[in-house]
């Protein structure tokens, strides 16, 4: 059994809808992380969050928000999509290590 | 700025041959280095980590290996299978307790034939 799930794990919207992108995990982790990756780039981080109240902004978190239901549940949110938010979406978790544990990933088309 | 980077994106190798993955680094004062491999429509898996005051570290047909003096970092793959084709990133830390961000490279996107 996975111990990081994301649903859905494909997508295609059209411009200007909301999409929710959901998280969730079995391994006890309080710390939770969106990233997204594009073609020909590394991962980069939109939101962390190190427990239920706890969330923070990364380095690309425009045009998104989130959301920590519960220690094992994190959402994402494209409020108003658009193109060039066309990429591959990844949760990942840790503990109070650096180690993080990924998700198999979204990939999230935006016509 | 702060950014890690390969110095190859792609690399093929022969089944049974040693792969070499390197990766260069720009903040000297990261304290741990994570190699990560990425199969196709997978996440990043874990493969080895390195902390700052070490040279060198080996796991189960990989090594890494870390030159502070000209901020390099590279990955050995010992007997190449197919099964290691991928995208290999390297990850730092940096230190000061912020371990919560791994900036990540760019990807090294690695192909054995048999």
């Amino acid at each position: 059994d996975a111990d990081v799930t994301q649903t859905p794990r494909n997508r295609i919207t059209k411009t200007g809808k909301r999409i929710m992108l959901e998280c969730s995990q079995t391994k006890g982790h309080d710390r939770m992380y969106w990233y997204r990756q594009d073609p020909g780039l590394g991962l980069r981080l939109i939101y962390y969050s190190f427990d239920v109240k706890d969330i923070n902004k990364g380095e690309i978190s425009d045009g998104y928000s989130v959301s920590r239901q519960a220690q094992a549940k994190f959402s994402l949110s494209l409020e108003s999509a658009i193109p060039n938010q066309t990429a591959l979406y990844f949760c990942a978790t840790s503990d109070a290590r650096w180690e993080q544990f990924f998700g198999p990933g979204t990939r999230l088309t935006v016509l | 700025g702060e950014s890690v980077g390969l110095h190859l994106p792609t690399l093929s190798v022969q089944e049974g041959d040693n792969s070499i993955i390197n990766c260069a680094y720009s903040n000297s004062a990261s304290d741990y280095f994570i190699w990560y491999k990425q199969e196709s429509g997978k996440g990043p898996q874990f493969i080895i980590d390195i902390r700052s005051n070490m040279d060198k570290r080996q796991g189960q047909r990989v090594t890494v290996l870390l030159n502070k003096t000209v901020k390099h970092l590279s990955l050995q793959i010992a007997a190449t299978q197919p099964g290691d084709s991928a995208v290999y990133f390297c990850a730092e830390i940096p230190s000061g307790g912020s371990n919560y961000k791994l900036t990540f490279g760019k990807g090294t996107l690695l192909t054995v034939n048999p």
